[in-house]
């Protein structure tokens, strides 16, 4: 089973601020996806893989990596923008990472 | 628009069983793999189980695997998750969910989540 490490559990930053979330897989994927959460709200999808953002998802959010290192950047954090984001693979069945909590400075 | 609208939740004793249905419209069901991913209050997202869109390839998280059927009625474009020996820590929301591809891929659409509590 590939594990996903998602890092930092939490990242405060201001509005304005970039931010860079981290996901490092156990082992070589092929495809990752990140999604957002906000509080109260089912998931939704951001980026799939790996750098393909969803339809509808503002071009300040940018996915890049490879292997078993991958990237979230969101340059310039919208209000609406401070959440749990969390990465996924697909090597044969899904599984997540842990997440990351972007939140208010 | 692509709508998931999830049901059958609620609470539940220990080893009890329950059954979660999912409704989808706005898409071709037929063509879509779906998933049941899972919540529990205030931590992360835990995939459940998958199946594929001809129900010939399904999976379950290790988790689950033994207790849980996952389901689906193309011609009803119905998803269903079969709970059974329930346990205090399959206490989550259950949320159906959209893959974009009649295999498993990434998840496109998810449904408002249906609540199942375990408790005596």
């Amino acid at each position: 089973e590939i594990v996903l490490t998602q890092s930092p559990a939490t990242l405060s930053l201001s509005p304005g601020e970039r931010a860079t979330l981290s996901c490092r897989a156990s082992q070589s994927v092929t495809y990752l996806a990140w999604y957002q959460q906000k509080p109260g709200q089912a998931p939704r999808l951001l980026i799939y893989d790996a750098s393909n953002r969803a339809t509808g998802i503002p071009g300040r959010f940018s996915g890049s990596g490879s292997g078993t290192d991958f990237t979230l950047t969101i340059s310039g954090l919208e209000p609406e923008d401070f959440a749990v984001y969390y990465c996924q693979q697909r090597t044969s069945w899904p599984f997540f990472g842990g997440g990351t909590k972007v939140e208010i400075k | 628009e692509v709508h998931l609208v999830e049901s059958g939740g609620g609470l539940v004793r220990p080893g009890r069983s329950l059954r979660l249905s999912c409704a989808a419209s706005g898409f071709n069901f037929d063509y879509s793999a779906m998933h049941w991913v899972r919540q529990a209050p205030g931590k992360g997202l835990e995939w459940v189980s998958g199946i594929s869109w001809s129900s010939g390839h399904i999976g379950y998280a290790d988790s689950v695997k033994g207790r849980f059927t996952i389901s689906r009625d193309n011609a009803k474009n119905s998803l269903y998750l079969q709970i059974s020996s329930l346990r205090p820590e399959d206490t989550a929301f259950y949320y159906c969910v959209k893959d974009n591809s009649f295999l498993p891929t990434f998840f496109d659409a998810w449904g408002q989540g249906t609540l199942v509590t375990v408790s005596s």
